[in-house]
């Protein structure tokens, strides 16, 4: 089946340190982003790719990086330097004629 | 920029009531407009979308049109279910901006049987 994967669904870490998050998708799909989502709040974008090895931050970028070597990966890292990292992490993708925005289930980070 | 403002919430309903969801936007340019559904601890999923004015988009009872007169979208279906209970994001892609999203902040729903 086609669509879009995170891993892991839950995710805890000590303070200080840095994560990655998982993303792939075998949508065949261009472009893929980040947002973060916080209770009661609407999604931020974090950063997104429109091509292979080309990404660009989004309004939130601070504290997290990226890295887009492969059409179907876009992990995300979250450094120590994100002050309040403790939040759910959704990864999208789009497709090649810019049709809506697909979205994986989402990972859980708590920061102990 | 590009906004989206969605009527506040929560709202809750008895199962076969009416629904209507109030959002507004403001772009720039032409956007697409979407409606988006989020059921617990699950990521999001597109619930229907209109890409030019007075599309209709329809998904599993629920209908909204693009107008853009008004600038609005609202989202309606005529009889919820207690399995509508989810949270509705209004969003909206403009074609200048990367088919990056804009979204409300979204309103939850509860339906009680």
């Amino acid at each position: 089946d086609g669509g879009i994967t995170q891993s892991p669904k839950y995710l805890f870490r000590k303070e200080g340190q840095n994560v990655t998050l998982s993303c792939e998708q075998n949508l065949n799909h261009d472009a893929m982003y980040w947002y973060r989502q916080d209770p009661g709040q609407g999604l931020r974008l974090i950063y997104y790719s429109q091509i292979v090895n080309d990404f660009q931050k989004g309004d939130i970028a601070e504290g997290y990086s990226v890295s887009r070597e492969k059409k179907e990966s876009f992990p995300l890292t979250v450094t120590s330097a994100q002050k309040n990292p403790t939040a759910f992490y959704l990864c999208a993708s789009t497709d090649p004629t810019r049709g809506p925005q697909y979205f994986g289930p989402g990972t859980r980070l708590t920061v102990l | 920029g590009d906004s989206v403002t969605q009527m506040e919430g929560p709202v809750t309903l008895s199962e076969e009531a009416c629904l209507t969801i109030n959002c507004t936007y403001t772009a720039t340019g032409y956007p697409s407009l979407f409606w988006y559904v989020q059921y617990p601890g699950e990521g999001l999923q597109l619930l229907l979308k209109a890409t030019k004015a007075d599309d209709k988009g329809s998904n599993k009872g629920f209908e909204a049109t693009y107008r853009k007169e008004t600038t609005s979208f609202h989202l309606e279906k005529g009889s919820v279910q207690v399995s509508d209970s989810a949270v509705y994001f209004c969003a909206l892609s403009d074609p200048g901006a990367n088919s990056k999203l804009t979204f409300g902040k979204g309103i939850t729903l509860s339906v009680r049987p």
